[in-house]
């Protein structure tokens, strides 16, 4: 099955430091990545959309210089927080869509990361 | 604009029993699919459940159905014989074909009890 891996799953940083944290494909090829935010006890918010060899779309609200996303390659994207503060410490989580074993399932399923929990002190 | 919404942020149930998470949703595409995930204390998201909008019959999943409303844009997860594992944050997405985002309700609690 397709299986994401995020990295790191926690991480404890100090303000005006940088952060970045990998979303990988392991076992297909992510075409398009998209990261979330996700505050204690709310649900997701999407950050941004991320498409291979192209810059990243944001959505509305979502300060692009704050969060620098690349997607280099076919199986990482990276979402890097910049001079980080106590702001924004939340849950950060990606998912990645993509061709597994040549072909998509029926559903088009989008596969998680477990998640990266950042703490901004 | 599309939403999603899930009017009950927390619900209980007996073991054994089945429960339904309410999720309507409202949307001007045509084409579209609708997802549920189950979010455990650990973070992480589990893939439940899909509805595609053209799909006539409501799909299943072992012990998961999602009743499909598509008139009253309704798509409800149903969980029978509710187990103690079963206990975590429960959210329904959608997701419009032209984009592919995910489009998250505000989620439900779910707590299963012995």
């Amino acid at each position: 099955g397709a299986v994401v891996s995020q990295h790191p799953s926690r991480v404890i940083c100090k303000s005006g430091t940088s952060v970045k944290i990998e979303c990988r494909s392991l076992d297909f090829q992510a075409t398009t990545m998209f990261w979330y935010r996700q505050f204690p006890k709310q649900s997701l918010m999407l950050m941004a959309t991320s498409n291979e060899g192209s810059k990243a779309t944001y959505e509305q609200g979502v300060e692009k210089d704050k969060f620098l996303i690349n997607h280099a390659s076919l199986t990482l994207s990276t979402l890097t927080v910049t001079s980080a503060h106590p702001e924004d410490s939340s849950f950060y989580i990606c998912s990645a869509m993509g061709e597994v074993g040549g072909a998509f399932s029926g559903a088009n399923v989008l596969t998680f990361g477990a998640g990266s929990r950042l703490t901004v002190l | 604009a599309q939403k999603i919404t899930q009017t009950q942020p927390g619900m209980f149930v007996q073991e054994k029993e089945a429960v339904t998470l309410d999720c309507t949703y409202d949307t001007s595409d045509q084409s579209y699919g609708l997802f549920w995930y189950k979010q455990p204390s650990s973070g992480e998201m589990i893939f439940l459940i899909y509805q595609g909008s053209y799909d006539e019959q409501n799909a299943t999943e072992g012990r998961y159905s999602l009743n499909f409303q598509k008139a009253r844009k309704s798509a409800n997860l149903v969980i029978s014989a509710s187990q103690l594992g079963d206990s975590a944050m429960y959210f329904c997405a959608m997701r419009m074909d032209s984009s592919y985002k995910l489009i998250f309700g505000s989620g439900t609690r779910l707590l299963v009890r012995p």
